[in-house]
């Protein structure tokens, strides 16, 4: 089976820009999560996606959004970009019934 | 509110050394889930293992076994006879449970420790 997928590997973006990040979940796997990772904050909970609805929502700003599509592919999207937005930015899914969430490799955003 | 403390930033041992990684948690909630992630140097997350708040039974895989006591709130971590490939930040994570009709957990991560192997 497929592992989770990020696209793109790597970004570099100008502030005041908007970027939107993509995530395949495994195969079967209906629930996405979105991590925010950087050296002072450490992982950071975004949100969480299940059946196209957000079922929780961590501590971002509006700028922060996302959605699901019915395949359980998600998007991330982040507008007005800020540098202190640069960060690796990991997806998980997981199986309905299971609690392990399998990361992908992430999306290393910069902002210049 | 939930919170994940990992208070070894950094260790160093020498091959074949045992090494044991400290996790200490807080919740509010009777049932939670505790896991452990590896995040080697590439930087994808990699699952190693998750316990049920109701199951204290240690665990052991291979090189690796995990220590869970509730009374301390802890759940650590041990590698036996470490390899050079062991090297890695190693995340420790808890998650409650919500009941959600199927819903994913939200997990909250401590700061990591970053192992180092030395030949």
């Amino acid at each position: 089976k497929a592992g989770v997928t990020q696209t793109p590997r790597y970004l570099i973006k100008t502030r005041g820009q908007q970027v939107t990040l993509s995530c395949s979940p495994i195969s079967g796997h209906r629930s996405v999560s979105w991590y925010q990772q950087t050296p002072g904050q450490g992982l950071q909970f975004l949100f969480e996606y299940f059946s196209e609805t957000q079922r929780n929502k961590g501590n971002f700003p509006g700028r922060f959004s996302g959605r699901q599509f019915s395949n359980s592919r998600s998007e991330m999207n982040v507008s007005t970009l800020e540098l202190g937005d640069s960060a690796l930015y990991l997806c998980a899914s997981s199986s309905r019934t299971g609690h392990e969430q399998y990361f992908g490799p992430g999306t290393r955003l910069t902002v210049t | 509110a939930q919170k994940v403390t990992q208070a070894q930033t950094e260790i160093s041992v020498v091959e074949k050394e045992d090494v044991t990684l400290d996790c200490v948690y807080e919740t509010r909630d009777t049932t939670y889930y505790l896991f452990w992630y590896k995040q080697p140097p590439s930087g994808e997350l990699v699952f190693l293992i998750r316990r049920n708040s109701f199951d204290e039974q240690n665990e052991i895989s291979g090189r690796y076994s995990w220590n869970f006591q509730k009374s301390t709130s802890s759940f650590n971590f041990t590698i036996t006879a470490s390899q050079v490939v062991d090297s890695a930040v190693y995340f420790c994570a808890l998650s409650e449970a919500r009941n959600s009709g199927g819903s994913n957990y939200k997990l909250t991560f401590g700061k990591g420790t970053l192992l180092t192997v030395n030949p």
